[in-house]
């Protein structure tokens, strides 16, 4: 059975400072991994989808990181800003259709 | 940018009632999805859609749950019979094409409060 697991739990920074989360997960075989953003009580925002034969994705100041070998992601968010406050949650999709969700990584950017 | 509706976006019901919770998915995508979130847990599948048929569930979708795509735009799913256990937000997301090569898209949810 799948398990995603996503360090550290929480995270404080100051603004402008860069940053990596980080997701693991158990079983290898996957399609693919994709980031999500999760505001308090809101839906889930997808950010970056990074397919298994790649090795990377980019969106902005958003890079994914996928090495499956070893079961890792991470995502690296550069020059981080109070907007980017919010739960980051990463999740893979392995045999069938679902995705399977980390614990999740609660954000907050200080001024 | 085409988004995932949800409606309603907060739902009280009394134990044993029975609920729907409505969806529309964006309009080209061929694959519907429901997910759970309990509060202070992680989301959690319950039942994938396509083609008119459930294409894979999990073990929490039981026979108090099902799902159905009543017309051409709408993708409901509906709980018999709430538990207080059932209180949880209720995700709905859709997939342009299959999953393997596509992200899922995400509505902004209903929470579901059972008393």
């Amino acid at each position: 059975k799948q398990e995603v697991t996503q360090i550290p739990a929480a995270l404080s920074v100051p603004e402008g400072e860069n940053l990596v989360l980080n997701c693991s997960f158990t079983d290898s075989a996957i399609y693919n991994l994709q980031w999500f953003r999760q505001d308090p009580g809101k839906g889930l925002t997808s950010l970056l989808l990074i397919q298994s034969s790649q090795r990377e994705q980019t969106s902005g100041r958003l890079n994914a990181s996928l090495d499956k070998s070893s079961g890792r992601s991470t995502l690296y968010i550069a020059a981080s800003q109070p907007g980017d406050s919010a739960t980051y949650l990463c999740a893979v999709t392995g045999g069938g259709n679902k995705l399977t969700f980390g614990t999740g990584t609660q954000l907050k950017v200080e001024l | 940018e085409p988004e995932v509706t949800q409606t309603p976006s907060h739902q009280v019901t009394q134990m044993g009632q029975e609920v729907i919770l409505r969806c529309v998915p964006i309009s080209n995508h061929l694959y519907f999805y429901w997910y759970r979130q309990i509060l202070g847990q992680k989301v959690e599948f319950l039942v994938s859609f396509y083609n008119n048929e459930i294409s894979e569930k999990s073990e929490i979708f039981d026979d108090q749950f099902s799902v159905e795509r009543p017309d051409g735009s709408n993708f409901t799913l509906k709980i018999r019979s709430t538990k207080l256990e059932d209180s949880a937000m209720y995700f709905c997301a859709s997939s342009e094409h299959t999953p393997s090569n596509q992200p899922q898209h995400f509505g902004d949810g209903t929470r579901l409060s059972i008393l």
